[in-house]
């Protein structure tokens, strides 16, 4: 079965800094990888998502990257502000289960005027 | 606007009671999904659908029945064989063919 992990559960950052969240799977046959944000007591946004036979994917201030062969994705967060503050949850969809998605616990993100 | 509309907000359940969570979508995906989602932990999959009239158990599904009747509605009721059924309830919808994942607001579900 497939586990994700993300590290670490809490980050709190200066506003302005720069950062990187961090996602881990065990099984490297996925379809793709998908990054949210998740507000306090609200449903998932969907941020970025990867295919499998993509390196990274940008939009605005995110960059997300996968690397398939070591079960890794990042999340960069350029120039950080306090609106970023957020939990960021991964999802990875594997070839063999079709529509399944696996989540992780998620990164819970505070930014610091 | 396309989107996924879950209701209630928020819902009460007492002892031996069914409860239904309504899940609309007007994305015009084939799949759709439900999981709930307790504090600390990440989502977990309870069922999820590829086609209408056919639905598959996910990690969770003791104690919850769905029904997939029409593309855009896919309600979950949690029966009263779900003991511990207090929890954070989302539903998401994608396409076949490996496009983004969307997601309602949630549903919170407590007992009374």
């Amino acid at each position: 079965k497939q586990e994700v992990t993300q590290i670490p559960a809490a980050l709190s950052v200066p506003e302005g800094e720069n950062l990187v969240l961090n996602c881990s799977f065990t099984d490297s046959a996925i379809y793709n990888l998908q990054w949210f944000r998740q507000d306090p007591g609200k449903g998932l946004t969907s941020l970025l998502l990867i295919q499998s036979s993509q390196r990274e994917q940008t939009s605005g201030r995110l960059n997300a990257s996968l690397d398939k062969s070591s079960g890794r994705s990042t999340l960069y967060i350029a120039a950080s502000q306090p609106g970023d503050s957020a939990t960021y949850l991964c999802a990875v969809r594997l070839q063999d289960t079709g529509n399944q998605f696996y989540f992780g616990t998620g990164t819970s993100l505070t930014v610091i005027p | 606007d396309g989107g996924i509309t879950q209701s209630p907000k928020y819902l009460f359940r007492k002892e031996g009671q069914n409860v239904t969570l309504s899940c609309e979508q007007n994305l015009n995906h084939d799949a759709m999904y439900w999981y709930r989602q307790d504090p600390g932990q990440g989502l977990r999959l309870i069922y999820y659908s590829q086609i209408v009239n056919d639905f598959q158990k996910g990690d969770i599904a003791e104690g919850y029945s769905v029904s997939r009747e029409k593309k855009e509605s896919f309600p979950l009721t949690v029966t009263s064989a779900q003991k511990n059924p207090t929890a954070f309830y989302l539903c998401a919808s994608s396409s076949l063919v490996g496009q983004p994942q969307h997601f309602g607001d949630g549903t919170r579900l407590s007992i009374l």
